[in-house]
């Protein structure tokens, strides 16, 4: 399996509080992106990184916004957490051939 | 529309059965295709590439037909093991090159 982890796993918060996701991956991979998954909707793309303080919105980037200083680690946060923000999230990475992604265990947030 | 179509299922077939999944997709320049396959609560996992000629890994069976657009993945001998729902997955290119179907559920019932 991919050296992929994130954190925390499951996360409880109020509406308008701020919260930040970590990715962090152990295969020196370029490509970092952060999804979504909802009934109905499946995975949806939020925002991506192709390297050290690159990084570009997704389908569904408005409320969140991410930051990569370094290889490794891929943030993701919520500003303001709002209840349409209740979901899982996953991370993912790929190397320079952009054909596998490897997927983290995802986390899931529950914004009351 | 959706670039990538699936019907969600779900499909409750019994044990030892066969079970056809099709995809279709609408950008005629995506290079390649792939099925990932998502256990209930887990993250999704590469179950194959899908290439022009077909390609077969045990008991499944991936086919693409670039004139019709559409992906294939037939599981032959269906185990209990099998249940999750399968991703149809089309590769385009720049940076956010996958695009993700929502899935398609299975149940194989003992």
């Amino acid at each position: 399996d991919a050296g992929i982890t994130q954190s925390p796993r499951h996360k409880v918060t109020e509406t308008g509080t701020p919260v930040t996701l970590r990715c962090h991956q152990t295969e020196n991979h370029r490509y970092m992106y952060w999804y979504r998954q909802d009934p109905g909707h499946g995975l949806r793309l939020i925002h991506y990184s192709y390297g050290v303080k690159d990084t570009d919105k997704g389908e569904v980037s408005d409320g969140y916004s991410v930051s990569r200083s370094k290889t490794e680690d891929f943030l993701l946060t919520l500003e303001s957490a709002t209840s349409s923000q209740t979901s899982v999230y996953f991370c993912a990475i790929s190397g320079d051939n952009l054909e596998t992604q490897y997927f983290g265990p995802g986390t899931r947030l529950l914004v009351l | 529309r959706k670039e990538v179509e699936q019907d969600p299922g779900p499909f409750n077939v019994p044990e030892g059965a066969t079970v056809a999944f099709n995809c279709t997709y609408s950008n005629s320049a995506s290079q390649s295709f792939f099925w990932y396959r998502q256990d209930c609560r887990k993250e999704p996992k590469l179950l194959m590439s899908v290439y022009s000629s077909g390609n077969e890994d045990g008991r499944f069976t991936a086919q693409l037909n670039r004139a019709s657009q559409y992906i294939s993945l037939l599981i032959r001998d269906s185990k209990l093991s099998d249940s999750a729902t399968y991703l149809c997955v089309a590769l385009n290119s720049g940076n956010t090159p996958l695009v993700f179907g929502k899935g398609t559920r299975l149940s194989v019932i003992a």
